[in-house]
């Protein structure tokens, strides 16, 4: 079975600081690994990460990926209130036997900045 | 493009009762997901399609639940009987290849069994 494990599950900052969210995962035939912000609605897409060592940037958030230790990390510098949200990992795997891909998706990191 | 489209937005019904949630994809795209979130669980994938078929449904919990993709830009999911364990926010999500392209979510369907 498919397994996406993220660190730590919360974690409480003030702003300014910077963060580090882990992702570690077990599937079968990895295809990518996607990070999501979840603030009260629906998920919202950040970085999708398919090869080792190329580091995504989107501003203050950069993302890496590590395919031979098998995870991620989420990193977001100079951290606001507006950054205060659930991060999500997940893991896009090939179904057995076929090329349709699925999400398996970690229990999130709930990340909150103070003033 | 609207994005994913759910409805309703919210549901409350009594025990016992069928409840079913709607979901209209992203145009063009061709695969569909279902998820269930809460809070002791978070995101579990409950079923998904490609093409309008369902790929892999060993996610949908007991035979109470099912789902159905008639054609491209509608989905169902359909809880009878329903049952106050049910109760969660459900999200459909679409992408344009399942195999390496991101899910986009609709607003969820946050139903209450009560």
């Amino acid at each position: 079975e498919d397994k996406v494990v993220q660190s730590p599950l919360s974690l409480v900052v003030h702003e300014g600081d910077t963060v580090t969210l882990n992702c570690s995962y077990e599937v079968t035939n990895f295809r990518s690994l996607l990070w999501y912000k979840q603030e009260k609605k629906a998920p919202t897409f950040l970085f999708m990460l398919t090869s080792s060592g190329i580091e995504k940037k989107s501003g203050r958030l950069s993302s890496i990926l590590d395919k031979k230790e098998l995870f991620s990390i989420l990193n977001i510098t100079a951290t606001q209130t507006g950054d205060s949200a659930v991060y999500l990992c997940a893991v896009n795997s090939n179904a057995g036997g076929t090329s349709y891909g699925k999400l398996t998706f970690g229990q999130g990191t709930i990340l909150t900045v103070h003033p | 493009d609207a994005g994913v489209i759910q409805s309703p937005r919210h549901e409350v019904t009594e025990m016992g009762q069928e409840v079913t949630l709607r979901c209209k994809p992203i145009s063009g795209h061709n695969s569909l997901f279902w998820y269930r979130q809460t809070m002791m669980r978070g995101l579990e994938l409950l079923i998904y399609f490609n093409n309008n078929v369902p790929i892999d449904d060993s996610g949908m919990p007991e035979d109470r639940f099912s789902a159905k993709m008639p054609n491209a830009s509608f989905s169902t999911l359909k809880i009878q009987p329903s049952e106050p364990r049910d109760s969660a926010v459900y999200f459909c999500a679409s992408s344009f290849r399942s195999g390496n392209s991101e899910a986009f979510f609709g607003q969820g369907t946050r139903l209450t069994v009560v």
